[in-house]
């Protein structure tokens, strides 16, 4: 299972745009980037996933670069709600593994 | 439709004892999974399920069993619980194995072995 590479912690002012990247050097061909967040301890709640183009929704886009060796989750208009552990996973093809890294922790300040 | 639902929430055992945390989804889905969260960490994988009948393991196996005699429910058993089981477990289901299809998560079980 690819491994991935975040930024420990993150902040960003409200209003603003969060760029939260992630490195995933070792992905291979059939594996999909995924991307979840944590608030409080919650359950995990999903945001967004791709294979190699762009992807947006109403949550987020998702950046990966044309190597697919990197990524970049971009919450357009950050709000104080935003704040959360953020996880870029590279989920398999062929089991359906979700395995978590340490995760990004945004700190969307007023 | 409530999604993946966890019991209990809450739960302390003493060493040694055993138990089962219950998992259900009312999706038809045919992926289920267990994971656990220490304090300040993130989610490990324990174990999975691709199907009715199929488990597997994850990154984190031991202690714990597994059965899948329904697409609907995914129990975890402790057999003999430690205190190094402390901590948050989430179950996760999905429509298939593939990677091509959104995961949803239950709110979590929160255990303590004292």
């Amino acid at each position: 299972d690819a491994k991935t590479t975040q930024p420990t912690s993150m902040d960003c002012a409200e209003g603003r745009a969060a760029n939260l990247p992630c490195n995933h050097s070792t992905i291979s061909g059939n594996e999909y980037v995924y991307w979840y967040r944590q608030i409080h301890s919650q359950g995990p709640q999903y945001i967004i996933h791709g294979l190699k183009n762009n992807e947006t929704n109403e949550m987020a886009s998702l950046i990966i670069t044309e190597d697919r060796k990197s990524s970049t989750l971009i919450l357009p208009h950050a709000t104080l709600r935003d704040t959360a552990v953020y996880y870029c996973i590279v989920r398999s093809s062929n089991t359906g593994k979700l395995i978590f890294g340490q995760g990004t922790t945004l700190q969307v300040k007023p | 439709n409530a999604g993946v639902t966890q019991t209990p929430k809450f739960q302390v055992l003493k060493t040694g004892q055993s138990m089962t945390l219950q998992c259900a989804q009312d999706m038809n889905h045919e992926y289920m999974s267990w994971y656990r969260q220490d304090p300040g960490m993130g989610l490990r994988l324990i174990h999975y399920s691709v199907g009715a009948g199929i488990t597997d393991q994850g990154e984190v196996p031991n202690g714990y069993n597994v059965s899948r005699s329904t697409t609907e429910d995914f129990p975890l058993r402790l057999l003999s619980a430690a205190p190094s089981q402390t901590s948050v477990y989430f179950c996760a289901s999905s429509p298939y194995g593939g990677a091509n299809t959104e995961a949803f998560f239950g709110q979590g079980t929160r255990l303590t072995v004292v």
